[in-house]
């Protein structure tokens, strides 16, 4: 079973605050790691796609970071506002063709205004 | 494009009773998951499907639950008996994968299920 594991499980910052996130995952049979933006009463929707050692991508004020060498996987947001105000989560698939994607727990992120 | 079909929305439901879920996925899409969210576990994978073939279904909790993909654009999860444990959101989610785990996955809106 793939553990995948999220820091921290909740976070709270005030608007303008940057943040960041972690996800760690076994770096074994890596091929893929995903970031899921999950807001309440909605359905999880995808940020990032990531499968090589050292992707960064971006996506606005959202960007992610990858080391598949050592199993993490950075999230940023610069400039927090209330509308990012969501559950966070990760996910690393691995296994090749008959792959497995496992998410992790998320990190519940509360920006106040 | 309608995105991720799934129904019901909410099944209330008592112990015993036979319960079947149901999801369209994205046309076009190759892969369907079935996941399963609790407060205490998080999202699981039950199964997943590649071109219709289950590929993957260790995650399914026991024999009460199946699932079948008889075509590309349907899919069932079926609990029977139902117990109260099995009290969850139920998410279907579909992707488009070329060598595996690097589609992104579109999530439909859930099935809360409830079992008294």
């Amino acid at each position: 079973i793939l553990n995948v594991e999220q820091s921290p499980q909740s976070l709270h910052v005030q608007e303008g605050d940057s943040t960041n996130f972690t996800c760690s995952f076994p770096s074994s049979n890596f091929y893929a790691l995903h970031w899921y933006r999950w807001e309440t009463a909605k359905s999880p929707e995808a940020l990032f796609v990531m499968t090589l050692n050292g992707d960064e991508k971006k996506k606005g004020r959202i960007s992610a970071t990858l080391n598949t060498k050592e199993g993490y996987s950075y999230l940023y947001i610069k400039g927090s506002q209330p509308e990012d105000s969501a559950t966070y989560l990760c996910a690393a698939a691995s296994g090749g063709s008959n792959y497995k994607l496992t998410f992790g727990k998320g990190t519940l992120l509360t920006v106040n205004p | 494009d309608a995105g991720v079909i799934q129904s019901p929305r909410h099944e209330v439901t008592e112990m015993g009773q036979e319960v079947t879920l149901r999801c369209k996925p994205i046309s076009g899409h190759n892969s369907l998951f079935w996941y399963r969210q609790t407060m205490m576990r998080g999202l699981e994978l039950l199964i997943y499907f590649n071109n219709n073939v289950p590929i993957d279904d260790s995650g399914m909790p026991e024999d009460r639950f199946s699932a079948k993909m008889p075509n590309a654009s349907f899919s069932t999860l079926k609990i029977q008996p139902s117990e109260p444990r099995d009290s969850a959101v139920y998410f279907c989610a579909s992707s488009f994968e070329t060598s595996g785990g690097e589609g992104e996955l579109f999530f439909g809106e859930g099935s809360r299920l409830t079992v008294l």
